[in-house]
């Protein structure tokens, strides 16, 4: 009965290759995200998605590409890895409408790009 | 400067004292302000939230938010080795719906 879930929870890989990370939530929220956490743990937002919509993208490098199938669902693609993709990759997601509303986050999936 | 600034720390205080985290942020329109914890390796996990000046208590945290001064902060009342973690402070930003997070203080409760 996990909230929100993330698959793999670990991921090792080498430069170049391309890879995914899944996110799913059970909580019927609307609103889902993707935040990286670098080896300084600091936390940033990357993309929001409300409702398979994208609403945020922060300059993230394009070969990063979120996808969302339904709204329960959030991936997260990532093409030709570099070293400086490693990091946290956490997913959260939040119902829509109140600033007020929690964010749950889900495990983390630990990248490291050799 | 940063939008939301923390102390990185570690903030080390023996069990039983309070511990005192501060956080200070730059955009005046923010309106919702968080308090997230997080354990080594774990996810963050949210113990306070904050959207009007003065002091708002939950068990042993207490949040403080002024305004004026850009400020917010956590206390934590009869420190426990177990609230040792890396406290996030985070607020939701005046033109967007983004949740921007501090760096980050490492609190450390010595038995």
């Amino acid at each position: 009965d996990t909230a929100v879930s993330q698959t793999p929870k670990y991921l090792v890989t080498q430069m170049g290759n391309d890879k995914s990370i899944k996110c799913e939530q059970n909580l019927g929220h609307d609103t889902m995200y993707w935040y990286k956490q670098d080896s300084k743990k600091f936390l940033k937002i990357m993309f929001s998605y409300n409702n398979k919509e994208l609403i945020i993208n922060e300059t993230v490098p394009n070969r990063f590409s979120p996808k969302s199938p339904d709204k329960a669902h959030l991936n997260l693609h990532i093409n030709s890895l570099e070293l400086g993709d490693s990091a946290v990759y956490f997913c959260a997601s939040r119902r829509r409408g109140s600033r007020t509303d929690t964010q749950y986050f889900g495990p983390g999936t630990r990248l490291t790009v050799l | 400067q940063k939008e939301v600034e923390q102390n990185s720390g570690p903030l080390s205080v023996p069990e039983g004292a309070i511990a005192s985290l501060n956080c200070t942020y730059s955009d005046r329109g923010s309106q919702s302000f968080f308090w997230y914890r997080q354990y080594s390796g774990k996810s963050p996990e949210l113990i306070m939230s904050i959207y009007s000046n003065g002091d708002k208590e939950d068990g042993r945290f207490t949040a403080q938010l002024n305004k004026a001064s850009q400020y917010v902060s956590l206390l934590i009342r009869d420190s426990q080795p177990s609230d040792s973690a890396t406290y996030l402070c985070a607020l939701i930003g005046g033109a967007t719906n983004k949740l921007i997070f501090g760096t980050g203080t490492l609190l450390a409760v010595q038995p």
